[in-house]
């Protein structure tokens, strides 16, 4: 696609569960990035690949969360034993290369958790 | 670790007029500046990246000034319409990642 894609576009679980998110970023871009949006607030880095590897995870929250790369490109963010302070939406984006380029994003996944 | 501002927090104006929108950031040491446009419940749409060698940049209505010394951005759309409403976020790139701040939220009316 022309774009970065994102899904699903909405996803709702119960506390406790594990849930996936996927990102397909514009096609030749080697930076991914995933960011958390809450309400009313700017987006949040949460980590960072160059190609397959993880380059900076320092954002996130805690070890319940992971992403990974395989393949250097479509990216999945994993959340484990979910809790009702995850609920957000969550970006994610690419670019070119990374420093100094554009970076575009997909239109989120609005995690809900209850 | 950055930290960006930007005022005011939402703004209402008539159709027509023209919007200014202030962004500043506290490390002067970035790579480029990026601001974006979001509708409610969607995602975040590239309107104008300036370099930090750049003083602005001009897409259509839209020009974006930076002045990296004092660690500020305006963003100005001419004319506004309301097809203009919308939450404008302004972003700053040190490194690879970027800091955004809250935005403004933008209403045009008819």
């Amino acid at each position: 696609g022309a774009g970065v894609s994102q899904t699903p576009s909405n996803k709702v679980t119960e506390k406790g569960k594990y849930v996936e998110l996927r990102c397909d970023p514009i096609s030749g871009h080697t930076a991914l990035y995933w960011y958390r949006q809450s309400l009313g607030q700017g987006p949040e880095f949460l980590i960072y690949f160059q190609g397959t590897g993880a380059a900076d995870d320092s954002g996130l929250p805690n070890d319940r969360f992971f992403a990974v790369r395989p393949e250097g490109s479509v990216s999945t963010l994993k959340i484990q034993r979910t809790e009702r302070g995850d609920s957000a939406v969550y970006l994610c984006a690419s670019s070119l290369q990374g420093y100094s380029t554009e970076a575009f994003f997909g239109q989120g996944t609005r995690l809900t958790v209850v | 670790k950055q930290e960006v501002t930007q005022i005011p927090a939402a703004l209402s104006v008539p159709e027509g007029e023209n919007l200014v929108l202030n962004c500043s950031f506290t490390d002067s040491a970035i790579y480029n500046l990026q601001w974006f446009r979001q509708d409610p419940g969607k995602g975040l749409t590239s309107l104008l990246l300036i370099q930090s060698s750049q003083r602005e940049q001009t897409s259509g209505r839209l020009n974006a000034s930076l002045d990296k010394s004092s660690g500020r951005s305006t963003l100005y759309i001419a004319a506004s319409q309301p097809g203009d409403s919308a939450t404008y976020l302004c972003a700053v790139s040190g490194d690879y990642k970027l800091s955004f701040g809250a935005g403004t939220t933008v209403t045009v009316r008819a």
